[in-house]
């Protein structure tokens, strides 16, 4: 069964704005994880923050991780067509393989 | 950079015929896992190794899935018979170890059974 769930399923957006993607999950982790999945291709990992981190920023891309709401965001600053893709979340316990959500399309417009 | 190898990139097999896949893990990743995407969802776990053992294979169709990584290093995947249901990505991926972070998934191996 998948731990974490994304929302929305699908966004559709303008190049130069931003995107944000919510993830929530079910159990305590170590930490939380977003991908990345061109269509028909292999994830690409984005980004990882720890439990006791709060925010992280990698380029354009900031995630934040709200443990006690169980719950993570992405956000993609200045959107890029080349953006378009499916973002995964993946969340990490203690010896246990990582367990992805069902991911956001997310559509970038030129 | 090093690359999770994965073959063939697509399959196209009739049902109750068998099929394998493939996969080279990254030099010196102890960790190997098999994932299934169908459509529109997220990767699910098949199975995973830590070198040549069988760590996880609770969700692995045992009546006809079997995966093997005999030396530790590449591995296989098969599906005997294959299913219409079957249908899906398979996905490898590695990671240095088993302590939850990041892995390295390969490009997948598209099956379409008919």
């Amino acid at each position: 069964s998948q731990q974490g769930e994304e929302d929305p399923q699908a966004l559709s957006i303008q190049e130069g704005e931003n995107a944000t993607m919510n993830c929530s999950y079910k159990t305590s982790i170590n930490n939380l994880q977003w991908y990345r999945q061109n269509s028909g291709r292999g994830l690409v990992h984005l980004i990882l923050i720890r439990s006791n981190e709060r925010e992280k920023h990698s380029g354009r891309l900031r995630v934040t991780l709200d443990t006690s709401k169980k719950s993570s965001s992405l956000l993609i600053t200045a959107s890029r067509a080349a953006d378009t893709a499916s973002y995964f979340c993946a969340s990490s316990r203690r010896n246990t393989p990582l367990v992805f959500g069902k991911g956001t399309r997310l559509s970038v417009i030129a | 950079e090093a690359e999770v190898a994965q073959s063939p990139r697509y399959k196209i097999t009739e049902k109750s015929q068998a099929v394998a896949f493939w996969c080279d893990p990254i030099s010196g990743h102890a960790t190997l896992y098999w994932y299934r995407q169908i459509l529109g969802q997220g990767p699910e776990l098949l199975v995973q190794f830590q070198d040549e053992s069988v760590v996880d294979d609770s969700q692995l169709p045992k009546d006809r899935f079997s995966a093997e990584r005999l030396k530790g290093v590449d591995s296989t995947l098969k599906i005997q018979p294959a299913e219409l249901g079957d249908s899906a990505m398979y996905l490898c991926a590695s990671s240095l170890d088993a302590s939850g972070n990041t892995i390295y998934f390969g490009e997948g191996s598209w099956l379409t059974v008919v």
